[in-house]
């Protein structure tokens, strides 16, 4: 069965710090998708990234930036400079390709940004 | 643009009451609907989910059970509430060729 774990239950920063969020999944499929949320207070999640499972170049997106290693089953999410209003959930998600409609989503981690 | 709308954002009911949470979703034909449920401090359980008018699935058995009348309409509803309905429930849209999916802005079910 698919699984995906994000071992940092929360994590607090200052403003301006590099922050890494860790997402490893499990899966015995070739084709798949990953994916990454926010979600702020407000609680709507809100759509970051998506990245199948046959390309492993890495992502910027201004201050996100996204790291995936197939070798090691993980999809890390990077923000750089981190700001106040980067304070969310964020969850890591995956898709087996093809197969229905089963999403499966990591359990979250809370990032407290700090003035 | 594609835009997705819930009502009612937050819902106080009493257990054994009935529910009736809408989601619609606009600028957009045929999308794959989704139910999902987030309890306090908890990821999300999906529960139901949609590929077509008159299609359901459910992913987890509870009393809740979902309808899709319309193309861009998708309800979730339960005949008798439980205190364990209490949560954060959120609806969501993907395009049907495509794996993202694009969430509402939600509504917090209370059941007292």
């Amino acid at each position: 069965a698919q699984k995906v774990t994000q071992a940092q239950t929360e994590i607090s920063v200052v403003e301006k710090e590099d922050v890494t969020l860790d997402c490893v999944y499990e899966t015995r499929d070739t084709t798949y998708y990953l994916f990454w949320y926010k979600q702020p207070p407000s609680g709507e999640l809100v759509f970051l990234i998506r990245r199948n499972s046959f390309d492993e170049q890495n992502e910027i997106s201004g201050r996100y930036s996204w790291n995936f290693q197939k070798s090691t089953s993980s999809f890390n999410f990077t923000i750089t400079a981190s700001q106040v209003v980067d304070s969310a959930v964020y969850f890591c998600a995956f898709h087996r390709s093809n197969y229905g409609q089963n999403f499966v989503f990591g359990p979250g981690t809370r990032l407290s940004v700090l003035p | 643009s594609q835009t997705i709308h819930q009502w009612p954002a937050t819902l106080v009911q009493p257990v054994g009451s009935p529910l009736s949470l809408e989601c619609t979703v606009e600028g957009t034909s045929n999308p794959n609907l989704y139910w999902y449920r987030q309890a306090a401090g908890r990821g999300l359980q999906l529960l139901f989910y949609s590929v077509g008018i008159g299609q359901i699935s459910s992913e987890v058995p509870q009393n809740l059970s979902a309808s899709r009348p319309q193309d861009r309409q998708f309800i979730l509803s339960s005949k008798k509430l439980l205190l364990s309905d209490s949560g954060f429930y959120l609806c969501a849209w993907s395009p049907p060729s495509s794996y993202e999916q694009y969430f509402g802005p939600g509504t917090r079910l209370t059941v007292t």
